[in-house]
């Protein structure tokens, strides 16, 4: 079975450019999840969907951040314009359902770098 | 006070050795707890998850829950280089509608 896929894996832009990030959860997951991780951190939650609707997106910045999962499958994030201060991996997990007890699975995170 | 707090470490333990790890939370009336292991440049990938008191143990591997004490911890039996890794306490956080809250990570340190 394959896992969440991320791409891509890297991304370089200068500050005040846009970047967007997309993910494709594993097949049959309704509940997809983007995280962000600085340095030495955990993963915070950014957005949680259960299937097409955005059930918590309490954390996204919204000035700058967006996202959508149009079709309930793949989703993308997208920061416009990006600040320094969002260089980060952002990673995408997907589950089950959200519910609570269920195992997120993570994919390979895109590294951003804002220069 | 965060609401799941982790020591950050490093935490360096002789290779055959126990390593022990714990997680304390905030959140009363959590229910499901995990820990993830994450290595330098990967994602997070669950080893275990835990939603009764008491020991759950899974290969070298043991988680411990103390809802009454709020904590958490992890125990890896028979430490091998290859645990070297960040581990992520995780809670499911019921006030917060069932998110997900991750700790700030453990960073084990194994020496052969």
């Amino acid at each position: 079975e394959a896992g969440v896929v991320q791409s891509p894996r890297y991304k370089i832009i200068e500050k005040k450019q846009p970047v967007a990030f997309w993910c494709n959860p594993i097949s049959g997951h309704n509940t997809l999840y983007w995280y962000l991780q600085n340095l030495g951190q955990g993963p915070e939650l950014l957005i949680r969907y259960e299937n097409e609707e955005a059930v918590d997106d309490s954390q996204l910045p919204k000035d700058r951040f967006s996202a959508e999962r149009l079709k309930g499958v793949d989703s993308t994030l997208k920061i416009q314009p990006a600040e320094l201060g969002d260089s980060a991996v952002y990673l995408c997990a997907s589950s089950t359902n959200g519910q609570g007890q269920e195992t997120q699975y993570f994919g390979p995170g895109t590294r951003l770098l804002v220069l | 006070q965060k609401e799941v707090e982790q020591n950050s470490g490093p935490l360096s333990v002789p290779e055959g050795a126990i390593a022990s790890l714990n997680c304390t939370y905030s959140d009363r009336v959590s229910q499901s707890f995990f820990w993830y292991r994450q290595y330098s440049g990967k994602s997070p990938e669950l080893i275990m998850s835990i939603y009764s008191n008491g020991d759950k143990e899974d290969g070298r591997f043991t988680a411990q829950l103390n809802k009454a004490s709020q904590y958490v911890s992890l125990l890896i039996r028979d430490s091998q280089p290859s645990d070297s890794a960040t581990y992520l306490c995780a809670v499911n956080l019921k006030a917060a509608g069932n998110k997900l809250t991750f700790g700030g990570g453990t960073r084990v340190l194994v020496k052969p």
